[in-house]
Parts: structure tokens; sequence; C-alpha cells
């Protein structure tokens, strides 16, 4: 089946320490994004990627690095840097072209204590 | 820049009745936009697009919305409520060049038995 796929789903880390969470995808498709969701902002997003080896910041990009170096993977670096990681974050893929919509994996709750 | 606005954070209905909820939209051209439903720590579903043609569009679960362009709006209805519609709904808007979705703040709803 196709879809896209995030892991873990539960991600526990102690504050100071980097962790990357895993974002793959099997629809072949050239665009994918990170969100990250916080109760009553809705969804923000960090960076996206429309082609491998290059990706773009979005609204809320410190503290979070990311790489493209396959097509299917997208993987979400939160560094020591980003003062409150705690939160849902939730990887998608779409087509380029704006008249399509973007599929959504089952997200990582990241808490860090 | 683009920007959705979602004006209700929490709305409340009683099953069997009818639902509207609000999307506003900031974009200069024809956008494309998109209504998607969120379960407790799950990942966004598609419930419709819009592209372009007939403003009135159906999607699945018995949602419909409506584009109007002279209000900028794209309101998501549904003529009765079920139980099981109790969830946060997104709005989206993503421009015709494709690149990235923005999200409205979402509107959680809950529905009285």
């Amino acid at each position: 089946d196709g879809g896209i796929t995030q892991s873990p789903k539960y991600l526990f880390r102690k504050e100071g320490q980097n962790v990357t969470l895993s974002c793959e995808q099997n629809l072949n498709h050239d665009a994918m994004y990170w969100y990250r969701q916080d109760p009553g902002q809705g969804l923000r997003l960090i960076y996206y990627s429309q082609i491998v080896n290059d990706f773009q910041k979005g609204d809320i990009a410190e503290g979070y690095s990311v790489s493209r170096e396959k097509k299917e993977s997208f993987p979400l670096t939160v560094t020591s840097a980003q003062k409150n990681p705690t939160a849902f974050y939730l990887c998608a893929s779409s087509e380029i072209q704006g008249n399509t919509e973007a599929f959504f994996g089952q997200g990582t709750r990241l808490t860090v204590v | 820049a683009q920007s959705v606005t979602q004006p209700d954070i929490h709305i409340t209905v009683s099953e069997g009745a009818s639902l509207e909820l609000r999307c506003n939209y900031s974009y200069g051209a024809t956008p494309y936009l998109f209504w998607y439903v969120q379960s407790p720590g799950q990942g966004l579903q598609l419930l419709l697009k819009y592209f372009s043609g007939d403003t009135l569009v159906q999607g699945i679960k018995g949602f419909e919305a409506e584009f109007k362009r002279s209000q900028s709006s794209f309101n998501l209805r549904k003529p009765s409520v079920h139980w099981s519609d109790a969830a946060e709904y997104f709005c989206a808007v993503r421009n015709n060049q494709g690149g990235k979705l923005i999200f409205g703040q979402g509107t959680e709803l809950s529905v009285k038995p």
C-alpha cells in the first residue's frame, strides 16, 4: 500500500539532546513537509522540500534541521537549540503542482523531559 | 502572503443538527483550498478540495464546502452531524505554483447526544 510512514509514534528525550524523527513515503511525491502542532495553534510549517538535496525554511525553522538525500525520505532533527520541543510533529508529502492535496503520516509525539 | 483564518476555535452542536465551520483565506489569485479532519493523536485526512469550476464541492462523510470569491471564504457544511464527526477540522490553502500548504488554526467540533 502506498503511504507515508512516520516513526516512532512516541519519543522521549532528555533536555539538551538532539533527536531525529523519521519520515518515509512511497507515493513517489516530489514535495515533502514537516509541521509542528501545538494545542490551539494549528499546524505550523517547519521545513519543506520540493526536490532532492534542496529544502526551504518554513515559519518556525529555528532549532530544527532537515536533509533530503533521497526522494522518499525527509528526516527532521530537533536540536538542543529548540527551546520548547515538546509537541506533535506531522510529516506530509504531495505532488509539486498546486492542485494536489498533501498526504499525512500518523505523527510523532515528542516529549522532552 | 497567504494566510488562513478559522474564527471558531471550538464549536458544539447536537447530534442531528446542521453544521457550518468557517474559513477565510487571504491570497491574491485563485487559491487551491482544502479541508482536513484530524482525530486525536492521528494524522490528517482530506475531506474535500477546491481547485476550479463548480464552487460547491462535495467531499467524504457527507461534507460539502462552498467557495465564495467575493467573501474570500470556503466554509464547510454538513446537514446532519453524527457523533463520530467529533474531531478537529483544518482549512488549508495552497497557491497555484505549488509550494507550501498553509493551515488555519483549526476548529474543534464537539457533538452532544
